[in-house]
């Protein structure tokens, strides 16, 4: 079935650090992708998204591109800010009428001053 | 502006007892969602709805249930069959006529048994 894998945190940088968050799937047709953020004690929020391979979704210094022929949606920043803290998690949309969306675990983020 | 509510933003269970947790949006959306947070899990899908008066339930169903009697509301209720309902609870709404819609997140409940 169709899954997504996330690398492993907690993931600890300094400010001003470059970040990147690992994310690879596996699915049938061509899924949209997405990244989601929480940020401690509230829901999640939509980051960024791709509908499409080589398609890049940009956000607020974040960008991840949707690369087919590595099924992969890594999520970059290039100078972190300590505002940046939270949990994000990569997550794809199953083509078809399905609405479901299939998460992966989350990636904890702490950026140092 | 248009969100998702959910409430009370804490809640505590007894032994025994049913709680619901309260999700509204005034987004216009068709498709309603609950999700369970633990830690180092990830979301889990409880149940969701894509249309009033019709939901499905989704990959941990049991111990909750659901109604989705107005397009705007989406009750989840606990009940005491779920033996372990310590978890943070998300709500989520979508449109549902066009594909690669995001789901759009309340700011969660946080049920703790007592």
């Amino acid at each position: 079935g169709n899954s997504v894998t996330q690398m492993e945190g907690p993931v600890t940088l300094s400010e001003e650090a470059f970040l990147t968050i690992n994310c690879t799937y596996t699915a049938t047709g061509y899924p949209s992708l997405f990244w989601y953020v929480q940020y401690p004690g509230e829901g999640l929020q939509l980051l960024l998204k791709a509908t499409k391979a080589d398609d890049k979704g940009s956000n607020k210094g974040f960008e991840a591109t949707y690369r087919k022929e590595t099924t992969s949606f890594h999520l970059e920043k290039g100078s972190v800010q300590v505002s940046d803290s939270a949990v994000y998690f990569c997550a794809l949309n199953e083509a078809g009428n399905n609405r479901k969306l299939i998460w992966g675990l989350g990636t904890s983020l702490a950026v140092n001053p | 502006d248009g969100g998702i509510t959910q409430s009370p933003k804490y809640l505590f269970r007894k032994e025994g007892q049913n709680v619901t947790l309260s999700c509204e949006q005034n987004l216009n959306h068709d498709a309603m969602y609950w999700y369970r947070q633990d830690p180092g899990q990830g979301l889990r899908l409880i149940y969701y709805s894509q249309i009033v008066n019709d939901f499905q339930k989704g990959d941990i169903a049991e111990g909750y249930s659901v109604s989705r009697e107005k397009k705007e509301s989406f009750p989840l209720t606990v009940t005491s069959a779920q033996k372990n309902p310590t978890a943070f609870y998300l709500c989520a709404s979508s449109i549902v006529r066009t594909e690669n819609q995001p789901q759009h997140f309340g700011d969660g409940t946080r049920l703790s048994i007592l």
